[in-house]
């Protein structure tokens, strides 16, 4: 059972928008800790999409778009893409386990 | 640019120790303001953060993952720019992909951050 939870499956048809969301709890999201959001292409490693609830590292679409409200987070693709198919995984610090948290993962399938 | 390669065996046998080994080229892990650690993920699973650390004024400062820490250390060569990863009584439950990444540091918490430079990962496999 996973800190953070994410939907296990969310499917958009080329050109949606889709939205995934991350719920916490008030030692985490709720406490104000920042979220991160990572997108795992099929049998590679992680890479991060989303910093800090919001900000997109150099090199990454403005496709994707992050936000924080409360105890939840949720990442945003518009214009999706047959590549943007991936698991998607989002990330915080949890002060009751003074440590990093994940989200069980959220596979995007585009129709 | 940095990069990172984990190695270490593929295969362990139950209630041994499992090394792992992470070589960084690109950058030093003295670097202070960056968090190196572990993650892995067990097959068909989400991530699960094992444990990190950063290096500053001649002191690491090092953190596990709770569920783990009794079973967990890290070690540093700075010398050959790599760090190690060591659990102890490894069942099949440790089953995983193990990925060594990197990170800045959260100006908040003192904690890593995020991870945004990581390794391919390393599969290892428990068995008898």
């Amino acid at each position: 059972q996973s800190v953070l939870t994410q939907p296990p499956s969310v499917s958009g048809a080329p050109g949606q928008r889709v939205t995934i969301s991350c719920t916490g709890s008030s030692s985490n999201i709720g406490a104000g800790y920042d979220v991160h959001w990572y997108q795992q292409l099929p049998g590679t490693a992680p890479k991060v999409l989303i910093y800090g609830n919001s900000n997109r590292p150099s090199g990454v679409p403005d496709r994707f778009s992050g936000s924080k409200s409360g105890t939840s987070a949720s990442l945003a693709i518009t214009g999706l893409q047959a590549e943007d198919e991936a698991d998607y995984y989002c990330q915080s610090y949890d002060s009751s386990l003074s440590g990093l948290v994940f989200g069980g993962g959220t596979k995007l399938t585009v129709l | 640019q940095l990069q990172l390669q984990e190695s270490g065996p593929g295969l362990v046998k139950p209630s041994e120790t499992l090394s792992l080994t992470c070589t960084v080229s690109g950058g030093s892990i003295n670097s202070g303001t960056y968090y190196w650690g572990w993650i892995r993920q067990p097959p068909g699973k989400g991530l699960e953060w094992i444990g990190s650390f950063r290096y500053s004024g001649s002191i690491y400062y090092t953190y596990y993952n709770p569920s783990l820490k009794s079973r967990v250390t890290r070690s540093v060569d700075t010398s050959k720019n790599q760090f190690s990863l060591r659990l102890s009584s490894v069942s099949a439950a440790d089953t995983a992909v193990y990925y060594c990444a990197t990170g800045p540091s959260d100006v908040v918490t003192d904690r890593w951050y995020y991870m945004d430079v990581w390794g391919k990962g390393t599969t290892v496999t428990v068995s008898s």
